[in-house]
């Protein structure tokens, strides 16, 4: 059973830095393509970062470039998301998504999602 | 950026009714949609890809259509279970979502 396990959520100040991790089991990890996407509280989905199976495509929508890095290690069937510069309007769930196999766009599997919340 | 524009927000049905959902692209995206459900406190779920492809899975009650710019999403006699947010997305450039389609019971 594919099953993808966010972590690392929280509170943070304002400015603060948070680690994001995603545990991947059910699959071969190694071979997925992987993204991360949010969700403000009440709000609709939005796409945050893509990494392809190998980490050598790596994409982020505006919001976040330079803010966030995102990572992966396929011996650890593990996808990360490594967030500085924190933002009020970073606040949201975040979650994990699975590409489909030979990477189409879509995404068939997906975390439970991990809480962020930037405040003072 | 590609825009995409969901119609109506919010939707009154009741069971056993055929709802329609409408999405709309900025710009042609070919076929490159997908159609996600959301129920409350829940991650999204794929119903529909490459505009017209049921996940493997989903009740053969939902169905997709449309190509370019606009995009249809349909539930044959809707399910109490079907009561979610349904949201559209596009893959053609980077990922795009729309506003989402509340369907709630009337």
């Amino acid at each position: 059973e594919v099953q993808l396990v966010e972590s690392g959520g929280g509170l943070v100040q304002p400015g603060g830095s948070l680690r994001l991790s995603c545990a991947a089991s059910g699959f071969t990890f190694s071979s997925y393509e992987m993204n991360w996407v949010r969700q403000a509280p009440g709000k609709g989905l939005e796409w945050v970062s893509y990494i392809s199976s190998s980490s050598i495509s790596i994409y982020y929508t505006d919001s976040v470039r330079g803010r966030f890095t995102i990572s992966r290690d396929n011996a650890k069937n593990s996808l990360y998301l490594q967030m500085t510069s924190l933002r009020a309007e970073d606040t949201a769930l975040y979650y994990c998504a699975r590409g489909p196999p030979g990477g189409s766009g879509y995404w068939d599997y997906w975390g439970q999602g991990t809480l962020v919340t930037v405040s003072s | 950026d590609i825009q995409m524009t969901q119609s109506p927000s919010t939707l009154s049905a009741s069971v056993g009714d055929r709802v329609t959902i409408t999405c709309r692209a900025s710009q042609s995206i070919s076929s490159w949609l997908a159609w996600y459900q959301q129920k409350p406190g829940k991650a999204p779920k794929l119903l529909i890809y490459k505009a017209s492809s049921l996940e493997s899975g989903v009740p053969s009650r939902f169905s997709g259509s449309g190509s370019g710019t606009e995009f249809t999403l349909t539930i044959n006699s809707l399910q109490a279970d079907d009561f979610a947010t349904y949201y559209c997305q596009q893959y053609n450039t980077y990922w795009t979502f729309g506003q989402g389609t509340k369907v709630e019971i009337k």
